[in-house]
């Protein structure tokens, strides 16, 4: 079954701006982590936060995640026109058996 | 170098072909994955390995048969291919089985698009 699901499904913005993805759960996890895939391309790992962080930052990226809420938040900050991807979240489920699931992918559009 | 390299980038077939994709990663790590992406983009875990053995077969029909040679490789074999098996097939690889490590990142061959006319 899916586990990760984000928020919006599509975005688009102007160059310059700052890009918010979301990502909701189901289960307890034991990190969540982000993933950018380029058109025709493979996915590329960009992040990952454990479930006893709340914030971690990575050049332009800043990830939140709120495990009261089961979700996460992936910001872009200054968007290039190279951002445009579909960026997704994956989650390593905690306890006994750990599988990482990917949700379905929010497709950014950054217009020049 | 290219970390993780899969052949061929794109496949297309007659329905009840038999086919198979190759993936080999230089990264010298223990874990390897094949996935499935379909239309919506969901990507879906088919199968794991770990050191050549067997860790993940996620209720995958049995015309999906993978073998890995060694732990740099592992490739997927499709028997009798169905309209449905039109998808991209990625395989990934990670340092350690993410049953017994999940704090690691996968890395990620470019796909075989397969398409089953």
């Amino acid at each position: 079954s899916q586990q990760g699901e984000e928020d919006p499904q599509a975005l688009s913005i102007q160059e310059g701006e700052n890009a918010t993805m979301n990502c909701s759960y189901k289960t307890s996890i034991n990190n969540l982590q982000w993933y950018r895939q380029n058109s025709g391309r493979g996915l590329v790992h960009l992040i990952l936060i454990r479930s006893n962080e709340r914030e971690k930052h990575s050049g332009r990226l800043r990830v939140t995640l709120d495990t009261s809420k089961k979700s996460s938040s992936l910001l872009i900050t200054a968007s290039r026109a190279a951002d445009t991807a579909s960026y997704f979240c994956a989650t390593a489920n905690s306890g006994g058996y750990q599988k990482v699931t990917f949700g379905i992918g929010t497709k950014l559009q950054v217009i020049p | 170098d290219t970390a993780v390299s899969q052949t061929p980038k794109y496949l297309v077939t007659q329905m009840g072909n038999d086919k198979s994709i190759k993936c080999e990663q230089n990264l010298g790590h223990d874990t390897m994955y094949w996935y499935k992406q379909d239309s919506k983009k969901f990507l879906k875990i088919m199968f794991s390995y770990n050191n050549k053995e067997l860790i993940i077969n996620e209720t995958v029909p049995n015309r999906f048969s993978p073998k890995s040679p060694d732990k740099a490789h592992l490739n997927l074999h499709i028997n009798s291919l169905e309209l449905g098996d039109s998808a991209v097939y990625f395989c990934a690889s990670s340092q350690d089985w993410q049953g017994r490590n999940s704090n690691q990142p996968q890395h990620f061959g470019d796909g075989t698009r397969l398409s089953i006319l």
